[in-house]
């Protein structure tokens, strides 16, 4: 059973801080990585995506991969209350051509 | 332009009858998917289509059939529905069938068996 764990929180960081958001995946053929916002009674949304090891910078977003720990973070530089939303980590086998999300880590800024 | 739409946004029904929730998509995607989500927040891959053709059938029971009348559309149908259908059915599109592709979301459709 291929999974994708992540705290699943709430996490609650003060406005302006740093957001660290967690994930580990079991398939070590997982190829691509997304990170999913999702806010309350709407759809996931693509926050960002990684393929090699190492960091990805998208604005406040960074990704963070390292294949041999299996292990994905999400950091969100200068949080904003707007940044309160769900977010699911979703990890693609290349076999499979699938993702496998996790539960999700709720975050909740604080103005 | 919404790029991947779902309809009803809402369905509630009682158990034992028998809906459908239509996808379209806009963006000229090849691959569309459905997905369930529990109300824990657990999102599962029900089926996958790449250009019409039936790729991914999870584990998913025989009264749920998802048609592809061309690589658009994919609709959903649900025989007998049970209490345990309650959930959010989303719809989903990417370009190719890759394990590289990011996937689209539509709305969701909110369905809730009385």
């Amino acid at each position: 059973q291929k999974e994708v764990e992540q705290n699943s929180g709430p996490l609650s960081v003060p406005e302006g801080a740093i957001a660290s958001l967690n994930c580990t995946y079991s398939d070590r053929g997982s190829q691509s990585f997304f990170w999913y916002r999702q806010y309350s009674g709407k759809s996931p949304e693509l926050i960002m995506f990684i393929y090699s090891n190492g960091d990805k910078e998208d604005g406040r977003f960074t990704a963070q991969l390292n294949k041999a720990s299996q292990y994905v973070s999400l950091l969100i530089r200068d949080s904003q209350p707007s940044d309160s939303a769900t977010y699911l980590c979703a990890a693609s086998s290349g076999s499979a051509r699938q993702l496998t999300f996790g539960s999700g880590t709720q975050l909740t800024v604080l103005p | 332009d919404t790029a991947v739409s779902q309809t009803p946004k809402y369905l509630v029904t009682q158990m034992g009858n028998d809906k459908s929730i239509k996808c379209e998509q806009n963006l000229g995607h090849d691959t569309m998917y459905w997905y369930k989500q529990d109300s824990k927040k657990f999102l599962k891959i029900m089926f996958s289509y790449n250009n019409k053709e039936l790729i991914i059938n999870e584990t998913v029971p025989n009264r749920f059939s998802p048609k592809s009348p061309d690589k658009a559309h994919l609709n959903l149908h649900i025989n007998s529905l049970e209490l345990g259908d309650s959930a959010v059915y989303f719809c989903a599109s990417s370009q190719v069938y890759s394990s590289n592709q990011p996937q689209h979301f539509g709305d969701g459709t909110r369905l809730s068996i009385l």
